[in-house]
């Protein structure tokens, strides 16, 4: 079955970048949803299609993917960003839907 | 204004068995496919259903197929999970979502309803 790779975690200074990566088998060639989840609430859509913004969704979230690596960027990070992050693939050969791990993102 | 409420959680013996509902509101239901994720306390994202806008198409997850079934009612606008057998690390919150515009990237979710698996 395919399997994302994600860091448990990421920790980053406000008005720093953060870089949250996601790993699959040629990634690349799938469309990479990610979503941002605070603390009891539901995900939120944050990247559609590798790189697509939802509205309501702040230009300095964006994301890109490259060979077996998907990232999504933060710049200039707000102490709003703290929330964990989860990357999602539909996967064609197997008709499954498939999350990452989720990397908990820390503003210091 | 698109709206998902999900209902039917609750303590449940090992063995039990379940039926969560989510209601929806706020679009066209039978335009859309509907989806099932759960997520057990401190963990990640478990995608666990998809069932297509007649139901032609069902996919489960296959950790947990056998146990898990997905329906429809798009005449009420009302999504099913049927959960039996239910063990320990069945609990969970169970998230209904729909996807953003066709595909299988979930632009909307329900509030959730919370599992507890225990004897």
């Amino acid at each position: 079955s395919y399997v994302l790779t994600q860091p448990p975690s990421v920790s980053v200074a406000p008005g720093q970048t953060a870089r949250i990566t996601c790993g699959g088998s040629d990634i690349g060639t799938k469309s990479v949803h990610w979503y941002q989840q605070k603390p009891g609430q539901a995900p939120v859509l944050v990247i559609y299609y590798n790189k697509d913004r939802p509205s309501g969704i702040p230009e300095r979230f964006s994301g890109s993917t490259s060979g077996n690596t998907a990232t999504l960027t933060i710049n200039r990070v707000e102490a709003g960003d703290e929330a964990d992050y989860h990357c999602q693939v539909w996967d064609s050969s197997s008709d499954q839907v498939v999350f990452g791990g989720g990397t908990e993102l820390t503003v210091l | 204004e698109v709206h998902l409420v999900e209902s039917g959680g609750g303590l449940v013996k090992p063995g039990g068995s379940l039926r969560l509902s989510c209601a929806a509101s706020g679009f066209t239901f039978s335009s859309y496919s509907m989806n099932w994720v759960r997520q057990a306390p401190g963990k990640g994202l478990e995608w666990v259903a998809s069932i297509s806008t007649t139901s032609n198409y069902i996919y489960y997850a296959d950790s947990l197929r056998g146990r898990f079934t997905v329906s429809r009612d798009n005449a009420k606008n009302l999504l099913y999970l049927q959960v039996n057998s239910l063990i320990t690390e069945d609990t969970a919150i169970y998230y209904c979502a729909r996807d953003r515009a066709g595909g299988y990237d979930f632009g909307y979710w329900g509030q959730g309803t919370l599992v507890t698996v225990s004897s």
